[in-house]
Formats: structure tokens, sequence, C-alpha cells
């Protein structure tokens, strides 16, 4: 998982709490992701950025925020954690269009009671 | 709407077995099905990938073959070993999407001595 942070790498949050996860690469990579997995669904998008100060909707992206305010860093945050957002949350990172290989960093675990 | 479907959920072999994943896809513009390993506790690793316009690659122990026209792929693991004990994930994506990954829903390989 070269390259690619994560921090924290677990965390207990109760109903209704905030928090923001940090993703840190030093590859100078254009495009960074944040993807959720849970068993039996592989991984899902939740957000995605192309390049510092953008960012887009993935496939599940309700009840999160994000933000790219400098190239190296994408955060994920969670304004008001619920038990569903209980999960594995993983960033990636790719340097851009398709076809050029994706790294992931090693995950943040995530429990909401 | 899960666009790329993976099967079996679990599977089981013996050393030196043959273990093959399938994946299908319905969105036919998708053109990069690369396939990922993950170990527990881990992020997501590339293992290997193919394009649309060649019908099988090889690296070392490992196999990907596809089907265009039934818009399928499968992973074969040649020998396979104990180490190759993890989790496998088909993925697609299309050279329009910046690398974004679809993702099955993941097979769990278990290779007994």
């Amino acid at each position: 998982n070269a390259g690619v942070t994560q921090t924290p790498k677990f965390r207990v949050l109760k109903t209704g709490q905030s928090m923001t996860l940090l993703c840190a690469q030093d590859m100078n990579h254009e495009y960074m992701y944040w993807y959720r997995q849970d068993p039996g669904m592989g991984l899902r998008l939740i957000h995605y950025s192309v390049g510092e100060g953008t960012t887009a909707k993935g496939e599940v992206p309700d009840g999160y925020n994000v933000s790219r305010l400098k190239k190296q860093n994408f955060l994920l945050g969670l304004e008001s954690a619920a038990p569903s957002q209980t999960s594995v949350y993983f960033c990636a990172i790719a340097s851009g269009s398709s076809g050029n290989t994706i790294y992931f960093g090693e995950g943040s675990w995530l429990t909401v009671v | 709407q899960q666009q790329v479907k993976q099967s079996p959920q679990s599977l089981i072999v013996q050393k030196g077995g043959i273990p093959i994943i399938n994946c299908a896809y319905e969105n036919t513009a998708f053109d990069y099905f690369p396939w990922y390993q993950q170990f527990p506790g881990k992020g997501p690793a590339l293992l290997i990938a193919i394009r649309p316009d060649v019908s099988e690659k090889k690296e070392g122990r490992f196999t990907i073959s596809f089907n265009k026209s039934a818009k399928q792929f499968s992973l074969h693991i040649m020998d396979s070993q104990p180490g190759d004990s993890a989790t496998y994930f088909c993925a697609a994506s299309k050279s329009t999407s910046g690398s974004r990954l679809t993702f099955g829903e993941g097979t769990q390989l278990t290779v007994n001595p």
C-alpha cells in the first residue's frame, strides 16, 4: 500500500457524532477516491476527486462529505454518524485515466454504536 | 444495481488445485478489467488486468480469460498455494470514468496444504 496513508486506523463513534478520515499520498497522483467495504458487497465508491479543489459523488455518497484542498490530501467527513456507516473505509489513488494502477491504503475501521 | 457480479462467494481448494473465479458485467462501455487480491487487514492490491482486445492474459500462475460477447471474465490460479489464500475482487472501469472502479462482491479463497 505504498504511498497512501490513512488516519485513523480504528475509531469507535457514537450515533450522531462527527469525524474526519484523512488520506495522504506521497506519489503526486491526480486522482483520489474513498471506498467503503462491507461483507458480501465488495468495495463501493463514496466520493472521488480528479484534482486539487475538485470532488464528485460516487455510488454511495449520502451521509458523507469530502474535501481536496491540497493535492496530496483527501478528507472524508461524517457529519452525523449512523450505525449504517459502520464499515471499513479505503482511500485509493491513481495517476490518471482508466487503466492506470490504483493504489489502496490499508483501511480505516469505523464502528458506529 | 450491481454492474459486476462475481461468483462463487467462497472457494476451498487443495494445494496444487486450480481455483476459478468468475465475473459478469453489464455495461458494454467497460474497457478495463482488473483483479485485486486482498489479505486480512490490508488494502486490495492489483494482481492482473486485461483489456477487451485480448481473450487471455497470463502473469506467472495467474491467468485472466475474457469473453467479450458473453460479457464475462474469469481468474484462474495455477498450482495454487496456501499463500494464495485471500479475498479476490474483480472490477471494471471505462476510459471516460477516470479510473473509477466498479467492484464485484469478492471471493474468499482458501487453499489447504
